[in-house]
């Protein structure tokens, strides 16, 4: 079993939907908690990190950490074409970081 | 991508050569990373470093080597190269606490 699981998509949705993106993880230890997103071709981005359970909020983007049931979800409110990327969930403790899979999201006009 | 440069880009090499791979941070921070990424698996911690010849093993380092031998360049070298090495391979630095870390632009390698 993967330390973090992550459907693979791909997720296709209308702009300006609201998109949700989400991750499980098993390993309890986690406190940190981060979403990057990767354009082709291109390093993954950091775009929220969030440490322990609760919600963060930035622009069109909220972050929640459910540590009860080890899920981790990203939401975007008013997609747009250019947030088609893939969106990696990462789980971090103690030198240790561990990356889902990824989810191929695209944006159609 | 936090100042954060890699070499070659792309590379194309045969089975059992010696390869190595370069990352270079502009900024002197601590800890700095090489990951793998590969379908399915997303990225895989192959080493880390948190300073000068101070490194430490990640999820998936055997066949791989890595040298640090000043702050801001970290070597990743494949001692002989296997077509399981093939992969996307991405250097990383922690700006502030290792938690957030931020990657370079990537690497690809190809062995055939």
């Amino acid at each position: 079993q993967k330390e973090v699981e992550q459907d693979p998509g791909p997720l296709s949705v209308p702009e300006g939907a609201i998109v949700s993106l989400n991750c499980t993880y098993s390993n309890s230890a986690f406190q940190y908690f981060m979403w990057y997103r990767q354009y082709s071709r291109k390093g993954p981005e950091l775009l929220m990190y969030t440490y322990s359970s609760g919600n963060k909020e930035d622009g069109r983007f909220t972050a929640q950490v459910d540590k009860s049931s080890k899920y981790i979800s990203l939401f975007i409110r008013d997609s747009q074409p250019s947030d088609s990327a893939t969106y990696l969930c990462a789980s971090y403790n103690n030198n240790d970081m561990r990356f889902g899979a990824g989810t191929r999201l695209t944006v159609k006009p | 991508d936090a100042g954060i440069t890699q070499s070659p880009r792309h590379k194309v090499t045969e089975t059992g050569t010696p390869v190595t791979l370069r990352c270079h941070q502009t900024e002197n921070h601590r800890y700095m990373y090489w990951y793998r990424q590969d379908p399915g698996h997303g990225l895989r911690l192959i080493h880390y470093s948190y300073g000068v010849k101070d490194t430490d093993k990640g999820e998936v380092s055997d066949g791989y080597s890595v040298s640090r031998s000043k702050t801001e360049d970290f070597l990743l070298t494949l001692e002989s190269a296997t077509s399981s090495q093939t992969s996307v391979y991405f250097c990383a630095i922690s700006v502030m606490e290792q938690e957030t870390q931020y990657f370079g632009p990537g690497t690809r390698l190809l062995v055939l």
